[in-house]
């Protein structure tokens, strides 16, 4: 079964503090990982994407992710966070097996940046 | 380009009404998804398509039903609706899912 993981419901950080935002998944075929963000009253807005190659991924807004087969992991982070970070952010998984195409999503972690 | 646009942004329904949520993208996409989101559980895969005329069932599929006669065209459709069906519904589109803005449905 694939199933995503994010223990972490809220994360609150000072301002121009850094954060990591935790991934942990599990599958038994490769699959491609995704980060998405979600401003209230929103859809959901792609961050950052592994698809395959160098497993440390840049993204938009300044954040990064590093994808570790090993830890089964795909943590999302940003050196200096701004008060326009705050939103919800979520770390998906797609893997494609025989014709197949199954999506899932962690439920969520709403970061709170304090000014 | 529009990107994709979800019609209506809200609704209202009684218990066994039937409604279609709109969904259209123009970007040629030939993958589009839909989901739906409950506080604290993340998103849901309700069905998706690989391309026109071709359909699948996502993780929820009970109570909906779609169809895909165009690649720019994913409606939703609700049957007889209950108010477990209370969420907010959100279309994407493309591998990389651009997603709509989605419609908060409630079913009262």
């Amino acid at each position: 079964a694939q199933s995503v993981t994010q223990l972490d419901s809220q994360v609150p950080v000072f301002e121009e503090a850094p954060v990591e935002l935790r991934c942990n998944y599990s599958s038994s075929v490769s699959v491609y990982l995704f980060w998405y963000v979600q401003y209230p009253n929103q859809g959901l807005q792609l961050l950052l994407k592994y698809l395959s190659g160098s497993t440390l991924v840049k993204g938009i807004n300044g954040f990064e992710a590093e994808f570790n087969k090993s830890q089964t992991s795909f943590h999302l982070r940003k050196p200096s966070v701004h008060i326009s970070d705050t939103a919800e952010y979520f770390c998906a998984v797609i893997s494609n097996s025989g014709g197949y195409q199954k999506v899932t999503f962690g439920t969520g972690t709403k970061l709170q940046v304090i000014p | 380009n529009a990107g994709v646009t979800q019609t209506p942004k809200f609704r209202i329904l009684k218990i066994g009404q039937s409604m279609t949520l709109q969904c259209t993208q123009d970007m040629n996409h030939n993958y589009m998804y839909w989901y739906r989101q409950d506080p604290g559980m993340g998103l849901k895969l309700i069905y998706y398509s690989v391309g026109a005329g071709i359909t699948d069932k996502g993780e929820v599929p009970n109570g909906y039903n779609v169809s895909r006669s165009t690649t720019e065209d994913f409606p939703l459709r609700l049957e007889l609706a209950a108010p477990s069906q209370t969420s907010v519904y959100f279309c994407a589109s493309g591998n990389e899912q651009f997603f709509g803005p989605g419609t908060r449905l409630t079913v009262l």
